[in-house]
């Protein structure tokens, strides 16, 4: 049990659908990050919450909008997402930002048609 | 950018043999280095973690070592068994960048009884 949940753990949406993941820590930590794991590359860090703040944007196009209404729950918005957008999100927490070590949720299983 | 590369890419032995995993990094001006373990389809666990300044870390049958000026780590597995089966994973850290892992694509162990 890392601490970490995620939910749902599978999803299959449309192109045109709006959908959001949730994860959840229990871990007291002050730090969250999402991360995609496609196939063709290695694991991607797209954001950095430290204190319910933003502090990094991997360049991510702007059909994912993350949100962390406070330092245990952060979601990842998505809408009219492409097929390769399919890939696993993994969300991950840590004690603060500062390259403390990194605790991962099972990740969603994301399929876009 | 970080640019890290993990060898093998893929590894089948029998149990019982002692492994070296490899891990190489361009810029050696690193915060410390993550090994993580990745069961098929599920998040990532954190096996071990070595600061900048440190030469290695212990944990059980693994051991990691570091050689920052090479751009250089490896995890040593002692004593296979077919529950070490799985990905392994090595992230680098920078300090500059807070909480941003950079990661290599793995190593995907098999251990056959």
């Amino acid at each position: 049990e890392t601490g970490v949940t995620q939910t749902p753990r599978h999803l299959v949406m449309g192109m045109t659908n709006k959908k959001s993941l949730k994860c959840e820590q229990h871990l007291g930590h002050n730090a969250m990050y999402w991360y995609k794991q496609s196939a063709k590359k290695p694991l991607e860090l797209m954001f950095v919450y430290n204190f319910k703040e933003q502090t990094e944007n991997n360049s991510v196009p702007s059909r994912f909008s993350p949100e962390c209404p406070n330092s245990s729950h952060l979601f990842l918005h998505l809408h009219t997402l492409q097929p390769e957008d399919s890939a696993l999100y993994l969300c991950a927490s840590s004690q603060d930002a500062a390259t403390d070590t990194q605790y991962f949720g099972p990740g969603t299983r994301l399929t876009v048609l | 950018k970080q640019e890290v590369t993990q060898i093998p890419a893929a590894l089948s032995v029998p149990e019982g043999e002692n492994l070296v995993l490899n891990c190489s990094f361009t810029d050696s001006a690193i915060y410390n280095l993550q090994w993580f373990r990745q069961d098929h389809g599920k998040g990532l666990t954190s096996l071990l973690l070595i600061q900048s300044s440190q030469r290695e870390q212990t944990s059980g049958r693994l051991n990691a070592s570091l050689d920052k000026s090479s751009g250089r780590s490896t995890l040593y597995i002692a004593a296979s068994q077919p529950g070490d089966s799985a990905t392994y994973l090595c992230a680098v850290a920078r300090g500059s960048t807070l909480g941003r892992l950079y990661f290599g694509r793995g190593t995907q162990l098999t251990v056959w009884p």
